[in-house]
């Protein structure tokens, strides 16, 4: 069975520090993907991440996949505010069932002044 | 373009009663999936449909959760004798592609169903 695990599951940051949000999961899986919630709201996708060694930006956030390690992180840079919200990860099972998502427990970040 | 519609958005019904919930997915997406979140909790994939084929159902809780997309376009998602545990938020995407192509899944806004 595949699970997927966030940590922190909540992180109280304040603004202008770097943190690192770390997703591991435990079957293999080439695609993983980043999506944030802001408390009511739905999934916002953030990056996607296709191959081993894949890393994207936008903004203030950053994330990196290993596929050996079966981790993936989103890294935070300068926290400001607006980036307060619910962040999860999720993979994607590879052999051929539809794509379906497993989620992680999500991360729930709150940036303070 | 317009995204994925959900309707209603959110739903109060006394236990035992019936619900349906409508997912309107992007125009020519392929693939479409329902998802339940609990609250405080991630998504946790329901059932997957490519066009009107339901291939995956292995998700719903129970025989009380039935799941059609008859048209391959719009789909439904009905609870049957609805109890407390199914209150939640249920999610619905959809992909252009799925299977071997497995495309970005584009999430709807949910219907919040609080089961009284």
């Amino acid at each position: 069975e595949l699970k997927v695990e966030q940590n922190p599951l909540f992180l109280s940051m304040q603004e202008g520090k770097n943190y690192t949000i770390y997703c591991n999961y435990s079957t293999t899986s080439d695609r993983l993907y980043w999506y944030r919630q802001d408390p009511g709201k739905s999934l916002e996708s953030l990056f996607v991440l296709l191959s081993n060694g894949a890393v994207k930006q936008e903004g203030r956030l950053m994330a990196s996949l290993d596929t050996k390690a079966r981790l993936s992180t989103l890294h935070i840079t300068a926290a400001v505010h607006d980036l307060s919200a619910t962040y999860f990860c999720a993979v994607d099972l590879i052999y051929n069932q539809g794509g379906k998502l497993i989620f992680g427990q999500g991360t729930e970040l709150s940036v303070k002044p | 373009g317009a995204g994925v519609s959900q309707s209603p958005r959110y739903k109060v019904a006394k236990r035992g009663q019936d619900v349906a919930l409508r997912c309107d997915p992007i125009s020519g997406h392929v693939s479409l999936f329902w998802y339940q979140q609990a609250l405080g909790q991630g998504p946790e994939f329901l059932t997957y449909f490519q066009n009107e084929a339901q291939l995956d159902k292995s998700g719903l809780p129970s025989d009380r959760f039935f799941a059609e997309r008859p048209e391959g376009s719009v789909s439904t998602l009905k609870i049957q004798r609805t109890q407390q545990e199914d209150s939640a938020v249920y999610l619905c995407a959809s992909s252009l592609n799925g299977g071997a192509g497995r495309n970005e899944q584009f999430f709807g806004p949910g219907t919040r169903l609080t089961v009284l």
